[in-house]
Order: C-alpha cells, then structure tokens, then sequence
C-alpha cells in the first residue's frame, strides 16, 4: 500500500468551528489532492498541489483552504466548519500528471454537529 | 448533466454469474480512462486501466469506444469477493496533473 496517513480518522466537531485534517506521504510523490465523497456526489475534487506552496481550487473548494509547505504534507481547512461539510473526506497522491495511477489514504470521516 | 455516469445498481447477482457495467463521459478531451473498486467504509483502488484497444485481467476486461465516450467492465465467474463499488474514472489532462473524474459507482452484491 501506498505510505499515505490521514488524521484524524474521525471527528466531530461543532458548526462553526475551525477543522484542520492533515495527509502525510512518505512517497515523495510532486501531486497531492483532496476529494470528498458523498452519497449521489461521488468523489470530487476540492483543491489539489503541484508542488510545495503550489496549490489550485477543484470543483467544490468554497468553505475549504489548503496548504503544502512540505512535500510530504498537506493540509485542508474549514476556517467554519457548516453542516453540509459533514462527509469523508480523502486525501491522495500521484507521481507525475501524465494519467498514471493515483493512491487514496484511507478517509477521515468528519462530521459536523 | 454529470461529466461521468453510471448506473449506481445494485447489481445482485449469482456466484459464477457474469456481470458487466457501463459507463458514459461527456468530455471528449478525456485522456485516459480507470477503473477503481472500492469496498465498504474503504478507499477507492485501482482494478484497471482502460485500453482504446480493450484489456483484460483474469477475470475482468475493460472496453473503451471514445466514439461513443462509452467504458465498460465484464467481469466474469464471480466471486463473493467482488462485491464492492465500482468506479468509473475519466483522466483529463490539467494544467497541473491528472484531474481525475469520478462517477458515482456501481455497486455490485454477489450471492451465494
């Protein structure tokens, strides 16, 4: 398996609230990405990193801020976290931008209260 | 209109039965084409790419028609073991790396 550790695995946390979930690697792979997934959503993509400090939106990135000043970590915040954040969110890495393979951590499973 | 579709099943089907599961993308740009099983409260992993020319691997085979913009998988004999989501993933090339695009999945429940 890929060396990729998401934490926390689970939280709850009140509505309002400031959440961090952390993604580390031991790859050294250039590309890290978050998604969500939800029920009739399937995954999506809500901000990924080319490179360290090299970040860029996905397709549901309002409510959530990123930031890579390593290689090997990246990190996804809810500055206030609101109910429909409530999901599993993953985090996941890739070698190089040409198709090949992406590797999925496990999931941190969030919810908001 | 989503930008990959699938029939998000279930499929329940017999041991040893053969099942196959399609898939449609919108984006004609897409360049490479996955698909990804994922097991309950797990994260999604690799079955297999997918091939203009078709593939296959043991017991699934992969089908492309970029005329169509149709993926398909075929599995064939199956196990109890194969009863997971499927996901159909399209790849288009980004300014900065894949930007993989998921379907919703296919889930497939294999009885005894």
């Amino acid at each position: 398996d890929a060396g990729i550790t998401q934490s926390p695995r689970h939280k709850v946390t009140e509505t309002g609230t400031p959440v961090t979930l952390r993604c580390h690697q031991t790859e050294n792979h250039r590309y890290m990405y978050w998604y969500r997934q939800d029920p009739g959503h399937g995954l999506r993509l809500i901000h990924y990193s080319y490179g360290v400090k090299d970040t860029d939106k996905g397709e549901v990135s309002d409510g959530y801020s990123v930031s890579r000043s390593k290689t090997e970590d990246f990190l996804l915040t809810l500055e206030s976290a609101t109910s429909s954040q409530t999901s599993v969110y993953f985090c996941a890495i890739s070698e190089s931008s040409s198709g090949n393979t992406i590797y999925f951590g496990e999931g941190s499973w969030l919810t908001v209260v | 209109r989503k930008e990959v579709e699938q029939d998000p099943g279930p499929f329940n089907v017999p041991e040893g039965a053969t099942v196959a599961f399609n898939c449609t993308y919108s984006n004609s740009a897409s360049q490479s084409f996955f698909w990804y099983r994922q097991d309950c409260r797990k994260e999604p992993k690799l079955l297999m790419s997918v091939y203009s020319s078709g593939n296959e691997d043991g017991r699934f085979t992969a089908q492309l028609n970029r005329a169509s913009q149709y993926i398909s998988l075929l599995i064939r004999d199956s196990k109890l073991s194969d009863s997971a989501t499927y996901l159909c993933v399209v790849n288009i090339l980004g300014n900065a790396g894949n930007m993989l695009t998921f379907g919703g999945g296919t889930r497939l429940m294999v009885k005894p």
